[in-house]
């Protein structure tokens, strides 16, 4: 069985790095094909695809947000983390990470969200 | 970015009704296409990849069709459980983008 769950902190400034952790198991990060993706929902709005990363360290991000996001994996750990630069109140959203199959191009499953605000 | 638009935004509706969904992209993505289902506070649940293929577990009432620009999700006899916000995602392009989505909620 596949969980996910995500990490971080549920207040940012403005300004601040937001670092949140994905801690996920039954799937290997070095195993042939599989990613990890961060998904963002501001409250009331619709779901945008941030980043994601496969088991061979390949990363792609979202062009809007591409600056301001960097996604890294720790195989041994099971856990991906996502930082994204000069928070905004704009970014104040649930985050949620999720798990895809490089020949496939849906995420399941989803992990449960963390909300994370930004005000000062 | 592909843009998808996903119509109506809101769909008032009985139980026992059809309803169908509707998800436009802004070019043709042909049949990479997947359906979620999220209700409040939850994660999305995956219904429908690939267009029209049902996710295992999920129940014969809902459906996906189309292929190119436009797509719909079907629920041939609407649930209690199914009052939701249903989202569509592409996954044709390198940049994955999702539907605004569409709420069902209870006539």
């Amino acid at each position: 069985q596949i969980t996910l769950k995500e990490s971080g902190p549920t207040l940012v400034k403005p300004t601040q790095t937001l670092t949140l952790t994905c801690t996920f198991s039954g799937f290997s990060l070095s195993t042939s094909g599989v990613g990890v993706g961060w998904i963002r929902q501001p409250p009331g709005k619709a779901l945008e695809w941030l980043a994601l990363i496969y088991w061979d360290d390949d990363k792609r991000y979202s062009p809007s947000l591409k600056s301001r996001l960097t996604i890294t994996k720790d195989t041994s750990k099971n856990q991906v983390v996502l930082t994204m630069t000069n928070m905004d109140p704009v970014d104040t959203a649930t985050y949620y990470c999720a798990h895809r199959r490089l020949a496939y191009g849906w995420f399941d499953p989803w992990g449960q969200g963390t909300l994370v605000t930004v005000s000062s | 970015d592909i843009q998808m638009t996903q119509s109506p935004s809101t769909l008032s509706a009985s139980v026992g009704d059809r309803v169908t969904i509707t998800c436009r992209a802004s070019q043709s993505i042909s049949s990479w296409l997947a359906w979620y289902q999220q209700k409040p506070g939850k994660a999305p649940k995956l219904l429908i990849y690939k267009a029209s293929s049902l996710e295992s577990g999920v129940p014969s009432r809902f459906s996906g069709s189309g292929s190119g620009t436009e797509f719909t999700l079907t629920i041939s006899s609407l649930q209690p459980d199914d009052f939701a916000t249903y989202y569509c995602q592409q996954y044709n392009s390198y940049s994955l983008t999702f539907g605004g989505g569409t709420k069902v909620e209870i006539k």
